[in-house]
């Protein structure tokens, strides 16, 4: 285990529902990350945060809205989504300092499907 | 803008045979950091190894050994005597350091060794 956990493992929605993806971290870490993993396209990074604040978001859909109460929790919020967001959604931490760049730590991931 | 490329979509090897990934990456930062991942089928993204774009030194960890080549933009990864379970998506990734965190992403190659 890296020491960051995501809930639930899997999950099966349809396009009206409202639902919602949990990642903690255990590392004592500063940033975390939503990536998207699909069949067809590389990891592609959705959102980050730094100290709680969100710092990038990649041109993402509204329909995902994400949250970072702390700096161990972090949820993607998913609302009306469309088939095509099906995919892996990966979770990732990282100690940032100024002078260097760490890597990251993933977690196991969210099976998404949307029907 | 940072690139990574890995050509190699899926490689097919036999156990014991020695095996080479390849990552060509692109950037006009000056100090940059590379990052080898490997994905086993359970998904989760697995941290291998770091290099910062000011040490060329090669790295060798028990089997697996890199190669970093600034002359050639490349910093390839060597499996020796490969097992089964080393069978699994490997992505090569970059950050420049002017990016903040963000971590630009290979396609990813797909190793499979058999018995």
């Amino acid at each position: 285990e890296t020491g960051v956990t995501q809930t639930p493992r899997h999950l099966v929605m349809g396009m009206t529902n409202k639902k919602s993806l949990k990642c903690e971290q255990h590392l004592g870490h500063n940033a975390m990350y939503w990536y998207k993993q699909s069949a067809k396209k590389p990891l592609e990074l959705m959102f980050v945060y730094n100290f709680k604040e969100q710092t990038e978001n990649n041109s993402v859909p509204s329909r995902f809205s994400p949250e970072c109460p702390n700096s161990s929790h972090l949820f993607l919020h998913l609302h009306t989504l469309q088939p095509e967001d099906s995919a892996l959604y990966l979770c990732a931490s990282s100690l940032q300092r100024r002078s260097s760049y760490n890597e990251q730590f993933f977690g196991p991931g969210t099976r998404l499907t949307v029907l | 803008a940072q690139k990574v490329t890995q050509a190699q979509t899926e490689i097919s090897v036999v156990e014991k045979e020695d095996v080479t990934l390849d990552c060509v990456y692109e950037t006009r930062d000056t100090t940059y950091y590379l990052f080898w991942y490997k994905q086993p089928p359970s998904g989760e993204l697995v941290f291998l190894i770091r290099r910062n774009s000011f040490d060329e030194q090669n790295e060798i960890s028990g089997r697996y050994s890199w190669n970093f080549q600034k002359s050639t933009s490349s910093f390839n990864f060597t499996i020796t005597a490969s097992q089964v379970v080393d069978s699994a998506v490997y992505f090569c990734a970059l950050s420049e350091r002017n990016a903040g965190n963000m971590l630009t992403f290979g396609g990813g190659t797909r190793l499979m060794v058999k018995p």
